[in-house]
């Protein structure tokens, strides 16, 4: 069974980075598929970040692109998320899923992190 | 960007009864690229259909999707008492976007 857990710190201060992780359990990275971050701000719908695949070819939702960056380690099974110049409208749960990639939807997932963001 | 917009926001139903919830995208989607996902409070997305109309593994019947194009619906033929949930449809094109959600609640 496929697990993925999210883990980083749950308060970032506006103007800093914000960085999460994503270990997978059950299945190596290795072997393909992409794997993705999306983020709920509180009482509201979902946003699709970004995705990356095992070779570290990745896309990124256009209106966040000049902030984000993923990136993956196999060695560890994990893949990373890196979210620049952080305000309070980030403030999210962020989830950590995997990608399947013939219907490209988000098959398994995370339990989910809240960051907020606050001096 | 494809925009999905979500009808109705609310939905008031009691169990038994039928549900229709309507994603409606801002350009044509490609039926394969279309899915449907159920959220519960204080839980993570779970897949429900991909392909418009195939359920994932492990989903009840009860649960449908069709359309095509740029309207697309999700059916629950009778409402269980854990259906009661928010709803969203997402698409892939050159990104992913989600539509803002339906919820479901019991009336």
């Amino acid at each position: 069974q496929v697990q993925l857990q999210e883990s980083g710190p749950g308060l970032v201060k506006p103007s800093e980075t914000l960085s999460l992780t994503c270990a997978v359990s059950g299945y190596s990275i290795s072997s393909g598929y992409y794997w993705g971050w999306i983020r709920q701000p509180p009482g509201k719908g979902l946003e699709w970040i970004g995705s990356i695949y095992h070779s570290g070819s990745t896309y990124y939702n256009p209106s966040l692109k000049s902030r984000v960056t993923i990136s993956v380690d196999t060695s560890k099974n994990q893949f990373s998320l890196k979210l620049s110049s952080v305000t309070a409208a980030d403030t999210a749960v962020y989830y950590c899923a995997r990608l399947e990639n013939t219907a490209m939807v988000f098959d398994y997932w995370g339990q989910g992190t809240l960051v907020t963001v606050s001096s | 960007e494809i925009v999905l917009t979500q009808s109705p926001g609310t939905l008031s139903l009691s169990p038994g009864e039928r549900a229709t919830l309507s994603c409606r995208a801002s350009q044509s989607v490609s039926s394969s690229y279309l899915a449907w996902y159920q959220q519960k409070p204080g839980q993570a997305p779970r897949l429900l259909i991909y392909g418009a109309s195939s359920r994932a593994t492990g989903i009840p019947d009860r649960f449908s999707g069709s359309g095509s194009g740029t309207d697309f619906t999700l059916t629950i033929s009778r409402l269980e008492p854990e259906d009661f949930a928010v709803y969203y449809c997402q698409q892939y094109g050159s990104s992913h976007t989600f539509g803002q959600g339906t919820k479901l609640e019991i009336k």
